[in-house]
Protein backbone atom coordinates (compact mmCIF):
# COMPACT_ATOMS: atom_id res chain seq x y z
CA UNK A 1 0.00 0.00 0.00
CA UNK A 2 1.85 3.25 -1.10
CA UNK A 3 1.71 6.17 1.20
CA UNK A 4 -1.15 9.38 0.43
CA UNK A 5 0.57 11.74 -1.75
CA UNK A 6 0.67 15.78 0.03
CA UNK A 7 3.28 18.30 -0.84
CA UNK A 8 6.08 18.51 1.20
CA UNK A 9 6.14 21.83 2.30
CA UNK A 10 3.17 25.03 1.97
CA UNK A 11 3.59 28.21 3.69
CA UNK A 12 1.81 31.37 3.97
CA UNK A 13 2.11 34.71 6.20
CA UNK A 14 -0.20 35.18 9.60
CA UNK A 15 -3.62 35.76 8.45
CA UNK A 16 -3.76 34.27 5.17
CA UNK A 17 -5.50 30.72 4.15
CA UNK A 18 -3.70 27.74 2.97
CA UNK A 19 -4.81 24.32 1.94
CA UNK A 20 -3.13 20.97 1.72
CA UNK A 21 -4.16 18.38 -0.49
CA UNK A 22 -3.84 14.47 0.40
CA UNK A 23 -4.30 12.39 -2.77
CA UNK A 24 -4.74 8.50 -2.82
CA UNK A 25 -7.03 6.35 -5.13
CA UNK A 26 -10.67 5.00 -5.24
CA UNK A 27 -9.23 2.38 -3.08
CA UNK A 28 -8.87 4.51 -0.33
CA UNK A 29 -9.55 8.75 -0.26
CA UNK A 30 -11.59 8.51 -3.39
CA UNK A 31 -14.06 5.17 -2.32
CA UNK A 32 -14.78 6.22 1.27
CA UNK A 33 -15.51 9.32 3.69
CA UNK A 34 -12.76 8.20 6.39
CA UNK A 35 -10.11 10.85 5.97
CA UNK A 36 -8.85 12.42 8.81
CA UNK A 37 -5.83 14.77 9.62
CA UNK A 38 -3.61 15.30 11.75
CA UNK A 39 -1.20 18.24 13.53
CA UNK A 40 2.24 17.28 15.04
CA UNK A 41 4.52 19.58 16.39
CA UNK A 42 8.25 19.20 16.42
CA UNK A 43 9.00 16.19 18.99
CA UNK A 44 5.17 16.38 20.25
CA UNK A 45 2.49 13.63 19.69
CA UNK A 46 0.02 14.04 16.69
CA UNK A 47 -2.95 15.67 17.52
CA UNK A 48 -6.53 14.70 15.50
CA UNK A 49 -7.45 17.89 13.73
CA UNK A 50 -10.32 16.01 11.00
CA UNK A 51 -12.32 13.17 10.98
CA UNK A 52 -14.75 11.95 8.54
CA UNK A 53 -13.27 14.21 5.60
CA UNK A 54 -14.70 17.51 7.28
CA UNK A 55 -15.92 17.06 11.12
CA UNK A 56 -13.78 18.63 13.87
CA UNK A 57 -13.75 17.04 17.07
CA UNK A 58 -14.18 19.09 20.37
CA UNK A 59 -11.71 22.05 21.08
CA UNK A 60 -10.48 22.44 17.79
CA UNK A 61 -10.48 25.73 16.03
CA UNK A 62 -12.71 26.37 13.39
CA UNK A 63 -10.10 27.70 11.26
CA UNK A 64 -9.13 23.99 10.65
CA UNK A 65 -11.64 22.78 7.70
CA UNK A 66 -11.42 19.45 5.76
CA UNK A 67 -13.08 18.72 2.59
CA UNK A 68 -13.11 16.19 -0.60
CA UNK A 69 -13.49 15.74 -4.24
CA UNK A 70 -12.90 12.48 -6.07
CA UNK A 71 -9.24 10.83 -5.04
CA UNK A 72 -7.88 13.87 -3.22
CA UNK A 73 -9.19 15.01 0.61
CA UNK A 74 -7.81 19.00 1.84
CA UNK A 75 -7.39 21.08 4.85
CA UNK A 76 -7.89 24.45 4.70
CA UNK A 77 -5.97 26.30 7.41
CA UNK A 78 -7.85 29.86 7.76
CA UNK A 79 -6.14 32.94 9.33
CA UNK A 80 -2.99 31.43 9.77
CA UNK A 81 -0.97 31.51 12.95
CA UNK A 82 2.44 31.26 14.19
CA UNK A 83 0.74 28.32 16.50
CA UNK A 84 -0.20 26.52 13.38
CA UNK A 85 3.36 25.93 12.25
CA UNK A 86 4.04 22.05 12.32
CA UNK A 87 3.97 18.86 10.27
CA UNK A 88 0.32 17.69 8.65
CA UNK A 89 -0.78 14.52 7.83
CA UNK A 90 -3.62 12.94 6.45
CA UNK A 91 -4.67 9.14 6.78
CA UNK A 92 -7.31 7.05 4.69
CA UNK A 93 -8.92 3.88 5.90
CA UNK A 94 -7.98 1.90 2.98
CA UNK A 95 -8.99 -1.57 1.34
CA UNK A 96 -5.70 -3.12 0.81
CA UNK A 97 -4.26 -5.46 2.97
CA UNK A 98 -4.03 -2.89 5.88
CA UNK A 99 -6.84 -0.95 6.84
CA UNK A 100 -4.98 2.05 7.37
CA UNK A 101 -2.92 4.27 5.07
CA UNK A 102 -1.10 7.83 5.72
CA UNK A 103 0.22 10.63 3.97
CA UNK A 104 3.37 11.51 2.83
CA UNK A 105 3.26 14.74 5.58
CA UNK A 106 3.10 19.00 4.55
CA UNK A 107 5.72 20.81 6.73
CA UNK A 108 3.56 24.37 7.18
CA UNK A 109 5.13 26.91 7.19
CA UNK A 110 4.00 30.77 8.95
CA UNK A 111 5.91 33.19 7.24
CA UNK B 1 -7.88 13.68 30.44
CA UNK B 2 -6.77 10.63 28.08
CA UNK B 3 -3.42 10.53 28.48
CA UNK B 4 -1.17 7.78 27.00
CA UNK B 5 2.34 7.05 28.06
CA UNK B 6 5.03 4.68 25.66
CA UNK B 7 7.67 2.93 27.59
CA UNK B 8 10.36 -0.02 26.63
CA UNK B 9 11.90 1.80 23.46
CA UNK B 10 15.47 2.06 23.40
CA UNK B 11 18.76 0.48 21.55
CA UNK B 12 18.81 -3.17 19.98
CA UNK B 13 20.82 -5.26 17.63
CA UNK B 14 19.25 -6.41 14.67
CA UNK B 15 17.52 -9.52 15.39
CA UNK B 16 16.76 -8.88 18.83
CA UNK B 17 13.74 -8.10 20.67
CA UNK B 18 11.68 -5.38 22.79
CA UNK B 19 8.62 -4.95 24.63
CA UNK B 20 6.84 -1.66 23.90
CA UNK B 21 4.04 -0.74 27.13
CA UNK B 22 1.90 2.16 26.41
CA UNK B 23 -0.17 2.90 30.12
CA UNK B 24 -3.25 4.15 29.36
CA UNK B 25 -5.39 6.41 32.11
CA UNK B 26 -8.30 9.12 31.41
CA UNK B 27 -10.93 6.36 30.19
CA UNK B 28 -12.35 2.89 29.90
CA UNK B 29 -9.61 1.40 28.34
CA UNK B 30 -11.31 -1.94 27.74
CA UNK B 31 -13.93 -0.24 26.04
CA UNK B 32 -11.33 1.06 22.96
CA UNK B 33 -9.50 -0.12 20.18
CA UNK B 34 -6.04 0.64 20.63
CA UNK B 35 -3.30 0.94 18.04
CA UNK B 36 0.71 1.27 17.06
CA UNK B 37 1.81 3.84 14.69
CA UNK B 38 5.31 4.18 14.07
CA UNK B 39 7.24 7.01 12.61
CA UNK B 40 10.76 6.53 10.69
CA UNK B 41 13.19 9.30 11.66
CA UNK B 42 12.09 12.01 9.24
CA UNK B 43 9.51 10.03 7.39
CA UNK B 44 5.81 9.80 7.65
CA UNK B 45 3.59 7.87 9.77
CA UNK B 46 3.03 4.10 8.91
CA UNK B 47 0.34 1.93 10.80
CA UNK B 48 1.58 -1.16 12.69
CA UNK B 49 -0.91 -2.86 14.56
CA UNK B 50 -4.15 -3.17 16.15
CA UNK B 51 -6.76 -4.78 19.05
CA UNK B 52 -9.87 -4.79 19.95
CA UNK B 53 -11.18 -3.86 23.51
CA UNK B 54 -11.23 -7.45 24.60
CA UNK B 55 -8.06 -8.51 22.96
CA UNK B 56 -9.61 -10.81 20.95
CA UNK B 57 -8.93 -9.53 17.68
CA UNK B 58 -5.57 -8.35 16.04
CA UNK B 59 -4.76 -7.18 12.87
CA UNK B 60 -0.94 -6.19 11.58
CA UNK B 61 0.96 -4.52 8.95
CA UNK B 62 2.08 -7.10 6.13
CA UNK B 63 6.06 -5.88 7.26
CA UNK B 64 5.64 -6.81 11.00
CA UNK B 65 3.18 -9.94 10.74
CA UNK B 66 4.77 -12.70 12.32
CA UNK B 67 7.48 -10.64 14.11
CA UNK B 68 5.50 -8.44 16.12
CA UNK B 69 2.26 -9.37 18.70
CA UNK B 70 0.19 -6.43 20.01
CA UNK B 71 -2.15 -7.75 23.45
CA UNK B 72 -3.20 -5.31 25.97
CA UNK B 73 -4.04 -5.57 30.26
CA UNK B 74 -7.17 -4.37 30.58
CA UNK B 75 -6.69 -5.09 34.57
CA UNK B 76 -3.37 -2.74 34.26
CA UNK B 77 -4.90 -0.47 31.31
CA UNK B 78 -1.57 -1.49 29.38
CA UNK B 79 -1.15 -1.71 25.92
CA UNK B 80 1.88 -3.79 24.33
CA UNK B 81 3.66 -4.23 21.34
CA UNK B 82 6.24 -7.43 21.69
CA UNK B 83 9.10 -6.74 18.30
CA UNK B 84 10.82 -10.22 17.81
CA UNK B 85 13.47 -10.20 15.17
CA UNK B 86 14.09 -6.61 14.83
CA UNK B 87 15.47 -5.00 11.90
CA UNK B 88 17.20 -1.70 10.99
CA UNK B 89 14.37 -0.56 9.04
CA UNK B 90 12.25 -1.06 12.13
CA UNK B 91 14.11 1.83 13.62
CA UNK B 92 11.43 4.60 14.74
CA UNK B 93 9.70 6.37 17.26
CA UNK B 94 6.34 4.05 18.50
CA UNK B 95 3.21 5.90 19.17
CA UNK B 96 0.78 4.34 20.82
CA UNK B 97 -3.26 5.53 19.25
CA UNK B 98 -6.43 5.26 20.77
CA UNK B 99 -9.29 4.18 18.20
CA UNK B 100 -11.33 6.99 17.37
CA UNK B 101 -15.04 7.43 16.12
CA UNK B 102 -14.40 6.89 12.45
CA UNK B 103 -11.14 4.85 11.33
CA UNK B 104 -9.11 7.67 13.08
CA UNK B 105 -7.12 7.89 16.16
CA UNK B 106 -8.50 10.37 18.28
CA UNK B 107 -5.56 10.28 21.33
CA UNK B 108 -1.95 9.88 20.97
CA UNK B 109 1.17 9.30 22.99
CA UNK B 110 4.46 10.99 23.04
CA UNK B 111 6.15 8.06 21.55
CA UNK B 112 9.12 5.89 22.23
CA UNK B 113 12.41 5.44 20.07
CA UNK B 114 13.09 2.01 18.90
CA UNK B 115 16.60 1.86 17.46
CA UNK B 116 18.17 -0.99 15.57
CA UNK B 117 21.91 -1.15 14.86
CA UNK B 118 25.00 -3.12 15.76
Amino acid sequence: QSALTQPASVSGSPGQSITISCTGTSSDVGGYNYVSWYQQHPGKAPKLMIYDVSNRPSGVSNRFSGSKSGNTASLTISGLQAEDEADYYCSSYTTSNTPYVFGTGTKVTVL
Amino acid sequence: EVQLVESGGGLVQPGGSLRLSCAASGFTFSNYWMHWVRQAPGKGMVWVSRISGDGSTTSYADSVKGRFTISRDNAKNTLYLQMNSLRAEDTAVFYCARDGSSWDFDSWGQGTLVTVSS
